[in-house]
């Protein structure tokens, strides 16, 4: 019974470079969260996604920052053209029904751009 | 204004003693809240939920809910070195959890 998983667990860029993070969510969890950390920082909100649709996306950065959860596949946030600020620790969590449920979290992927 | 307000400590206690961890939210609409626990470099892990006024008790753990004071907290009874982590408080907002800072808390052996 797999927990969410997150990779890579680490990735490092250089600016101007695109980071790509893929998240599967619990087996019969079809909600996915993305949160970032910042160091010495709390969990900021970014997105909210089900299957092929983009529920809540008010933290995510207007430029830069993409997200999407396929029909198939994991759910993938992109970067694109990463500056220094972009390092984090970027979190996905998961929910089986709706975001009234427990969310649970992934290992994180931690991303440091040179 | 901060939506989700923890104080971020350092907590210090000594072990075995109680551990008190605090929590102030803005939304009076809010229904849900959560209690994680981070260790350093890793993902926060989920201790508690609470959803209702009053206590709720889980092992060493009591989670305090009050509504009318959009206050909730965390009680640690039997504290031990190995609690010593950020405590993580989040609501629930519209589709997402709204956090707070975290608090850390040091367990002295």
């Amino acid at each position: 019974n797999a927990g969410v998983m997150q990779n890579p667990r680490h990735l490092v860029r250089r600016r101007g470079q695109e980071a790509r993070l893929r998240c599967s969510p619990m087996k019969g969890h079809s909600h996915v969260y993305w949160y970032r950390q910042l160091p010495e920082e709390g969990l900021k909100f970014m997105v909210y996604l089900q299957k092929e649709n983009i529920i809540d996306e008010s933290g995510m950065p207007k430029e830069r920052f993409s997200a999407e959860f396929p029909k198939e596949g994991p759910s993938i946030l992109r970067i694109q053209q990463v500056v220094r600020g972009d390092s984090a620790a970027y979190f996905c969590a998961s929910s089986p029904r709706d975001s009234t449920d427990t969310q649970y979290f992934g290992p994180g992927t931690r991303l440091t751009v040179l | 204004q901060k939506e989700v307000e923890q104080n971020s400590g350092p907590l210090s206690v000594p072990e075995g003693a109680i551990a008190s961890l605090n929590c102030t939210y803005s939304d009076r609409g809010s229904q849900s809240f959560f209690w994680y626990r981070q260790y350093s470099g890793k993902s926060p892990e989920l201790i508690m939920f609470i959803y209702s006024n009053g206590d709720k008790e889980d092992g060493r753990f009591t989670a305090q809910l009050n509504k009318a004071s959009q206050y909730v907290s965390l009680l640690i009874r039997d504290s031990q070195p190995s609690d010593s982590a950020t405590y993580l408080c989040a609501v629930e907002g519209t589709y997402k959890y709204i956090f707070g800072t975290g608090t850390r808390l040091k367990v002295l052996a």
